[in-house]
């Protein structure tokens, strides 16, 4: 596609339930990464892949949150067990990672509100 | 620990007035890069402007430079001749290439442009 791709847009769960966001990067984009923005807040890192691979998983807040990348393409994040406090936007990002292109572009993110 | 700090939580500014937007961070190392993003309430992270931290030279997009002083670590945003479609939440961030190439961000700083 022409830009970074997230489904769905908005979601709405129940405490406790597991959810899965979707991100599409573009296509040849080898790096893919996963920000989250609490209201009103900055963006947090959460997790980069390189390929399939994810070297910092560092921003990850608890095992409740996973994340894996197939193919060098797709990414899915699965927070289970979902808790009031990951109400927020999840966004991704991909970029080329070619030097000296650091440029990361970003999806429109998901919306995860928790009841 | 590297960390970005945006003092302004809300500006505003007349159309067609300037208006600078402050940042600073704290970093150990020597290499890295600087962005200015912009957030319109699509909620899609648009690049705004880009500093490599061993370029002396001040960067410039059209309306939108930086003053970057690299020992104060400080890298302001200044808009000049501000329209109304500059109204969004303004982000700086910082990134060390050999870490992935994950951003570091700020709190933001929400701009309003009025007529």
């Amino acid at each position: 596609g022409a830009g970074v791709s997230q489904s769905p847009s908005n979601k709405v769960t129940e405490k406790g339930k597991d959810v899965e966001l979707r991100c599409d990067p573009i296509s040849g984009h080898t790096a893919l990464y996963w920000y989250r923005q609490s209201l009103g807040q900055g963006l947090e890192f959460l997790i980069y892949f390189q390929g399939n691979s994810a070297p910092d998983k560092s921003g990850l807040p608890s095992d409740r949150f996973s994340a894996e990348r197939t193919g060098g393409s797709v990414s899915t994040l699965t927070i289970q067990r979902t808790q009031q406090e990951d109400s927020a936007v999840y966004l991704c990002a991909s970029s080329p990672k070619t030097v000296p292109n650091t440029e990361a572009f970003f999806g429109q993110g998901t919306r995860l509100t928790v009841v | 620990a590297q960390t970005v700090t945006q003092s302004q939580p809300e500006m505003s500014v007349q159309e067609a007035e300037t208006v600078t937007l402050s940042c600073t961070y704290d970093t150990s190392e020597n290499n890295y890069y600087l962005f200015w993003y912009k957030q319109p309430p699509s909620r899609q992270m648009i690049l705004v402007i880009r500093q490599e931290a061993y370029k002396q030279q001040n960067a410039t997009e059209n309306r939108f430079s930086v003053n970057f002083q690299k020992a104060a670590k400080s890298f302001s945003l200044k808009i000049s001749d501000s329209q109304l479609g500059d109204t969004a939440m303004y982000f700086c961030a910082f990134m060390i290439p050999n870490q992935g190439g994950k951003l570091i961000f700020g709190q933001g700083t929400e701009l309003s442009v009025k007529p």
